[in-house]
């Protein structure tokens, strides 16, 4: 069985530009996760996706970060305008049904906002 | 007070010897709770499991789980340096929305000393 996909693996931009991470979740499961983790620092929920309704977003700051789950397969997170704060690793996980079953982990965006 | 507390570290521990890592946790309505194990660079992977309070037993690893304490714990047998990551606690709880969502700990840092 296929893992949890993410691209890119890296990416560097400058304050004020915007970007983009893919996520292709394991086959069949129906929640996905978008997480920061920052270097130090446990993971934090941006946002949670139950097929293609958000079901948690509360700490999305929603000026700057937007996500979709068209079609309720894979996930897009956008950051426009970026700032330095924002880097961190992203993080995609999913989970069969979301109701407290193991989740499990892409390999993660390293962004770096200079 | 934060709603997954674990001690930072570095936890020293000798190879061979028994690691000994700690989570405690504010929600009294936790569902489950899991361990993961995530080196430098790398994404978060599961490496237990525990829904109901007594221990788990995995190989070198046993949870271990006390719901009237709000306490979770890992415990790793005959530790190798491979065992050397930090270590995140991660539980998870029905929200007032009715969705389940994960909540982690800021991760403890194992050392295993060859």
């Amino acid at each position: 069985e296929a893992g949890v996909a993410q691209s890119p693996r890296y990416k560097i931009i400058e304050k004020r530009q915007s970007v983009a991470f893919w996520c292709n979740p394991i086959s069949g499961h129906a929640t996905l996760y978008w997480y920061q983790q920052i270097l130090g620092q446990g993971p934090k929920l941006l946002i949670q996706f139950q097929n293609n309704g958000v079901v948690d977003d509360s700490q999305l700051p929603k000026d700057r970060f937007s996500a979709e789950r068209l079609k309720g397969v894979d996930s897009t997170l956008k950051i426009q305008p970026a700032k330095l704060e924002d880097s961190a690793v992203y993080l995609c996980a999913s989970s069969r049904t979301g109701a407290g079953e193991t989740q499990y982990f892409g390999p993660g965006t390293r962004l770096l906002v200079l | 007070q934060k709603e997954v507390e674990q001690n930072s570290g570095p936890l020293s521990v000798p190879e061979g010897a028994i690691a000994s890592l700690n989570c405690t946790y504010s929600d009294r309505g936790s569902q489950s709770f899991f361990w993961y194990r995530q080196y430098s660079g790398k994404s978060p992977e599961l490496i237990m499991s525990i829904y109901s309070n007594g221990d788990k037993e995995d190989g070198r690893f046993t949870a271990q789980l006390n719901k009237a304490s709000q306490y979770v714990s890992l415990l790793i047998r005959d530790s190798q340096p491979s065992d050397s990551a930090t270590y995140l606690c991660a539980v998870n709880i029905l929200s007032t929305s009715g969705t389940y969502k994960y909540i982690f700990g800021t991760g403890t840092r194992l050392k295993v000393l060859a």
